[in-house]
């Protein structure tokens, strides 16, 4: 079992660019999580799918941002325009029906 | 709302010393209560979970039991090690409409150990 996998690790970009984020869930889980951590905010739930369709997006904090889930196994994050106050570390988590979540290891997002 | 408050960190202790980190949770029902670790530069792993009042759950050294009448479930550990370093999370799981048993985290707390 691969686990989750996001990429990229790192993401430095410029403000106003477009950002997107990967991630690839563990095969036969049907949720999909999307969440940001900042020292300020802690972990925040953005979004999450069950099988590929969003359910709850009411953390999504801007129309800035956007996620797709195509197919079972890919998902994006999209950040456009991106903004210095998204700089945070992006984690995505899959899992079957009731938790435990797995996590990958995260995207550390810097905009200067 | 529901919710999971945890203790402030850093907590700081010395190799082999005695851990708890305390947390409580309010919550309208009867939700499972988990404790997640997170390493430096890694994702959150699930460390232990309960599912239902009394019930301990337990893993490499840590425990952790869900007390109702006093609604928390207490991080403990009888003696830490330097690669135990790390922030530790107190979760609660709902079931919301729609389904699905969605995690609400507490804050987290991050623990260092020193040789």
């Amino acid at each position: 079992d691969a686990g989750v996998i996001q990429s990229p690790r790192h993401e430095v970009t410029e403000m106003g660019q477009e950002v997107t984020l990967r991630c690839k869930p563990i095969s036969g889980h049907d949720y999909l999580f999307w969440y940001r951590q900042t020292m300020m905010r802690g972990l925040e739930l953005l979004i999450y799918f069950n099988n590929n369709v969003p359910i709850d997006d009411s953390g999504m904090p801007e129309d800035r941002f956007s996620a797709k889930m195509p197919n079972a196994s890919f998902s994006t994050l999209k950040i456009q325009p991106s903004e210095p106050r998204d700089s945070a570390v992006y984690f995505c988590a899959s899992s079957l029906k009731r938790p435990p979540l797995h996590f990958g290891n995260g995207t550390r997002l810097t905009v200067t | 709302g529901d919710s999971v408050t945890q203790m402030e960190g850093p907590v700081t202790l010395s190799e082999e010393a005695f851990l708890t980190i305390n947390c409580t949770y309010t919550a309208t029902g009867y939700p499972s209560l988990f404790w997640y670790v997170q390493y430096p530069g890694e994702g959150l792993q699930l460390l232990l979970k309960a599912t239902k009042a009394d019930d301990k759950g337990s893993n490499k050294g840590f425990e952790a039991t869900y007390r109702k009448e006093t609604t928390s479930f207490h991080l403990e550990k009888g003696s830490v090690q330097v690669s135990d370093s790390a922030v530790y999370f107190c979760a609660l799981s709902f079931l919301f409409s729609g389904g699905y048993n969605k995690l609400i985290f507490g804050a987290g707390t991050r623990l260092a150990v020193h040789p």
